[in-house]
C-alpha cells in the first residue's frame, strides 16, 4: 500500500532523444508527486512536482504526466542531454511522508 | 533559495564511537527535517521525522537509542550516530520542509564509513 513502484530500473538514450520513467501507486492518500534527479554522491534535487487534480506538468525540457484512474505517472524528458544521466527518484507523499520508488539509472550517450 | 546543508560531507570512524552529522537551512527556516538512509545503487529509506522542539519519530525498526536526532533550532538538525558498527556505514542524507508544504529540500548527503 505504501510502496511505489518504479520502471526501467535503467535506461540507456541517444542524445537528443526522449527518455521516459514510469512510476505506479497504490495509496490513494497520496497528494503528491515529485521527481528527483540525483548525482553520484550527492542528496537528490528536487526537479519537478504534479498534485493529482492536474493530468500534465511541462517545466522546461521535464513534463510529468499523471493518470489518477491508472494510478500511475510518468517523467518524460526531451532532447536527453548527456548532463543528464544520473538516477531518478519518483516519489509519493502523503501527510509528513515521502515514499521513494527504487530509482532509474539513466545514461544518455553522445 | 531552498538550500540545505551537510557537514561532514564524510567521515571515517572507528567502530564503538560516535559520529554526530549536522543538517542546516541557509535561507529558509524549516519547522520538520527528516533523516534518510541510502546504501549504493538503492533508494532512500526514511528514518526519522523531528520538529523542531520536540522529539524525533522513528521508522519502524530505526534504532533510537543508536540513533539519536535533535532538532534544536529551526534551521538545525542533528543525527547522532552511537556506538557506531561497520553495518551503519551507509550514505546520510537530511532534507527540510517548509509549513505544511510537501516539497522537501535535501542536503548533500554525508558519508559514513565505519572501520
Amino acid at each position: 500500500q505504501q510502496q511505489v513502484k518504479q520502471s526501467p530500473q535503467s535506461l540507456i538514450v541517444q542524445k537528443g532523444g526522449i527518455s521516459i520513467i514510469n512510476c505506479a501507486y497504490e495509496n490513494t492518500a497520496f497528494d503528491y508527486f515529485p521527481w528527483y534527479q540525483q548525482f553520484p554522491g550527492k542528496g537528490p534535487a528536487l526537479l519537478i512536482a504534479i498534485r493529482p487534480d492536474v493530468s500534465e506538468k511541462k517545466e522546461g525540457r521535464f513534463t510529468i504526466s499523471f493518470n489518477k484512474s491508472a494510478k500511475q505517472f510518468s517523467l518524460h524528458i526531451m532532447d536527453s542531454q548527456p548532463g543528464d544521466s544520473a538516477t531518478y527518484f519518483c516519489a509519493a507523499a502523503y501527510g509528513n511522508k515521502l515514499v521513494f520508488g527504487a530509482g532509474t539509472i539513466l545514461r544518455v550517450k553522445s | 533559495g531552498a538550500v540545505v546543508s551537510q557537514h561532514p560531507s564524510w567521515v571515517i570512524c572507528k567502530s564503538g564511537t560516535s559520529v554526530k552529522i549536522e543538517c542546516r537551512s541557509l535561507d529558509f527556516q524549516a519547522t520538520t527535517m527528516f533523516w534518510y538512509r541510502q546504501f549504493p545503487k538503492q533508494s532512500l529509506m526514511l528514518m526519522a521525522t523531528s520538529n523542531e522542539g520536540s522529539k524525533a519519530t522513528y521508522e519502524q525498526g530505526v534504532e533510537k537509542d543508536k540513533f539519536l536526532i535533535n532538532h534544536a533550532s529551526l534551521t538545525l538538525s542533528t543525527l547522532t550516530v552511537t556506538s557506531a558498527h561497520p553495518e551503519d556505514s551507509s550514505f546520510y542524507i537530511c532534507s527540510a520542509r517548509v509549513g505544511a508544504r510537501h516539497e522537501q529540500y535535501f542536503g548533500p548527503g554525508t558519508r559514513l564509513t565505519v572501520t
